[in-house]
């Protein structure tokens, strides 16, 4: 299986800071057809997990722009420009390369 | 807009079976791929199921071959999960999850998920 190693753990933001969370991958996701198979979740507290990015860097329907996803091969970055206060959660990187489906443990954010 | 609720969560005892359900409404549900993934209290999201569109094609995690079977009815837009010989380590909040297209293994939108415990 693809183990997803996810720093830091716990991450906190003063409002209106930047913040990044990395993903690194025991196996390069990038696929023959030019596409890294990369996708980043938040899970806001008590709520079920929504989607932000699919194939590292476009983002899912109604995410906004302060939110930026990178990288390729084997290590990528979600950034957030400016944090704001509903983005405290927990984000999640999941590999969609091959089967099974596995997960990052995930990085908290909170704000300070 | 899109919904997925789960349903069939509960209290079991280990060895024992459990059907969850999950109901879409809001988008064409034979056009998708559709998943299952569970979170273990306190714990971190494990994607558990897949099956295809058209139900042709299914996959799981090792963990749950040969107790678990993904299957849907598209003519009820309804999703389900047969959970057979549970275990105290099937313990978790099981959640229906739609692909964003037909089968990318991204997933697009989420239901509120239902709870599972195993426990004697």
């Amino acid at each position: 299986d693809i183990v997803m190693t996810q720093s830091p753990v716990s991450l906190a933001v003063t409002p209106g800071e930047p913040a990044s969370i990395s993903c690194r991958s025991s196996k390069s996701l990038l696929h023959s057809d030019g596409y890294n198979y990369l996708d980043w979740y938040l899970q806001r507290p008590g709520q079920s997990p929504q989607h932000l990015f699919y194939l590292a860097f476009n983002r899912a329907s109604g995410v906004p722009d302060r939110f930026s996803g990178s990288g390729s091969g084997t290590d990528f970055t979600l950034k957030i420009s400016t944090v704001e206060a509903e983005d405290v959660g927990v984000y999640y990187c999941m590999q969609t390369l091959q089967t099974p489906t596995t997960f990052g443990g995930g990085t908290k954010v909170e704000i300070k | 807009q899109v919904q997925l609720v789960e349903s069939g969560g509960g209290v079991v005892q280990p060895g024992r079976s459990l059907r969850l359900s999950c109901a879409a409404s809001g988008f064409p549900f034979s056009g998708y791929a559709m998943h299952w993934v569970r979170q273990a209290p306190g714990k971190g999201l494990e994607w558990v199921a897949f099956i295809s569109f058209d139900g042709s094609n299914k996959d799981y995690i090792d963990s749950v071959k040969g107790r678990f079977t993904i299957s849907r009815d598209n003519s009820q837009d309804t999703l389900y999960l047969h959970m057979n010989s549970l275990r105290a380590e099937d313990t978790a909040v099981y959640f229906c999850a739609r692909d964003r297209t037909g089968s990318s293994g991204s997933l697009s939108d989420w239901g509120q998920g239902t709870p599972v415990t195993v426990s004697s």
